[in-house]
């Protein structure tokens, strides 16, 4: 079974500040992605990094692929209230049995305060 | 543009009962997934349908069967349910196989209690 560690578990900042998510693994991934989840709602995609050392741009977030394809960060810039939410990665498997299909780590819970 | 629909949102059971929770896309995804979301365990995959007429098992199959009526639908059933089973389902969908790395939608989930 392959295991996807994202660290901090809890994170609380304030507004303006920036942060960083990480998510490790032991295992190869084909591809990474980066979910949002907010209360009472299912996971929104946020982006999809395939290539080893990829990196992607979404307004005040950054995400990287590591070299290696076996970790991933997610960097948020001047965090705002809005971004306030779960951050899960979920990663697809390179090989196997399991080829293809997600697994997802154990979430990133965000809080900015204003 | 409703996406993926899930029903019912909330549901108490008591041990024993039994019910299925009913999932459709209108996106005309090959692909869709049954998920279970636990407090500090992220999502744990319960079953998945590379394609309409084939089912297969993900990491958590025990004590559910699934049923992909067409490609739009995609139900779990809970035959017994037990205290084990209270979690948040969702069911996802996505365009290709497992294998093409595209992203899942989601449904909003069903908050299932068992009591």
């Amino acid at each position: 079974t392959q295991l996807l560690e994202q660290s901090p578990q809890f994170l609380s900042i304030q507004e303006g500040e920036n942060l960083t998510v990480y998510c490790n693994s032991s295992s190869v991934f084909s591809s990474l992605q980066w979910y949002r989840q907010e209360p009472g709602e299912g996971p929104v995609l946020l982006v999809t990094v395939v290539t080893g050392g990829e990196v992607k741009k979404l307004k005040r977030l950054t995400f990287q692929f590591g070299d290696a394809r076996k970790d991933s960060s997610l960097h948020i810039t001047a965090a705002q209230p809005g971004d306030t939410g779960l951050y899960l990665c979920a990663g697809a498997s390179a090989g196997g049995t399991s080829y293809g299909k997600l697994t997802f780590g154990q979430g990133t819970i965000l809080t900015v305060h204003p | 543009n409703a996406g993926v629909t899930q029903t019912p949102k909330f549901q108490v059971l008591k041990t024993g009962q039994s019910m299925t929770l009913q999932c459709a896309q209108d996106m005309n995804h090959n692909s869709m997934y049954w998920y279970r979301q636990d407090p500090g365990m992220g999502l744990r995959l319960i079953y998945y349908s590379a394609s309409e007429g084939t089912t297969d098992k993900g990491e958590v199959p025990n004590g559910y069967n699934v049923s992909r009526l067409n490609k739009r639908e995609f139900s779990l059933r809970l035959e017994s349910a037990a205290p084990s089973q209270t979690s948040v389902y969702f069911c996802a969908s996505s365009e290709g196989d497992p294998q093409t790395n595209y992203g899942y939608t989601f449904g909003s989930g069903t908050r299932l209690t068992v009591v």
